[in-house]
């Protein structure tokens, strides 16, 4: 069964950093680009990051460009989002997902997400 | 404000048609983009319902369809059942952004 797992997610002070983690199992994580989805409490899904199998492109939201980071480690099936110069906007459920070929690049597989918390 | 514009709410009686419209414009759906939609139940994480504007992944019922025409695309729900309750988004791509995925806002669909 093709699994995701998010981690690293808690309270930080503004301005502060967060690295998140995503880790994935029951497909070949290589193969696939890989995304961070956000949602902010009570609102919609905005899609912050994508990253491509290998790791030499990626994309990112205006919102989070030059302060957020997205990596990957194939070795060790994980994801990654490094958030610097956090702010209170940015506090939200952070979803990983699956991009699928097999669906158009749709976002497939989901995590069940991490918390995000910037306040003071 | 989101690039893709649905409507905030729809609702229907069980068993009725309710259908939501996902707008966009020339530099995404109208550009040719493929629309996605997912389903959000309340607590949970978005799942994947339509793929490819009309595509059903396995295992989605068949009152769950989706079209897409000029710059709009439309999620339709027939035999509405009360499991159907949830926050619908669309999804696409932009060409004037810097790069993947824009959503809607976001559609709650209430069964009365």
């Amino acid at each position: 069964e093709m699994q995701l797992l998010e981690s690293g997610g808690g309270l930080v002070q503004p301005g502060g950093s967060l690295r998140l983690s995503c880790g994935a199992s029951g497909f070949t994580f290589s193969s696939y680009a890989m995304s961070w989805v956000r949602q902010a409490p009570g609102k919609g899904l905005e899609w912050v990051s994508t990253l491509s199998g290998r790791g030499g492109n990626s994309y990112y939201a205006d919102s989070v460009k030059g302060r957020f980071t997205i990596s990957r480690d194939n070795s060790k099936n994980t994801l990654y989002l490094q958030m610097n110069s956090l702010r209170a906007e940015d506090t939200a459920i952070y979803y990983c997902a699956q991009d699928s070929p097999a669906y158009g690049d749709a976002f497939d597989i989901w995590g069940q997400g991490t918390m995000v918390t910037v306040s003071s | 404000q989101s690039v893709l514009t649905q409507p905030p709410s729809v609702s229907g009686a069980p068993g009725q048609r309710v259908t939501i419209s996902c707008t966009g414009s020339s530099s995404n759906i109208g550009a040719g983009y493929d629309v996605h939609w997912y389903q959000q139940l309340p607590g949970t994480a978005p799942k994947l319902l339509i793929y490819g504007n009309s595509n059903r992944p396995s295992g989605v019922p068949h009152r769950f369809s989706g079209s897409k025409s000029g710059t709009s695309a439309s999620l339709a729900i027939t035999g509405l059942q009360a499991e159907d309750e949830a926050d619908y988004y669309c999804q696409s791509y932009d060409t004037s952004l810097s790069g993947s995925g824009v959503f809607g806002g976001g559609t709650k669909v209430t069964v009365l």
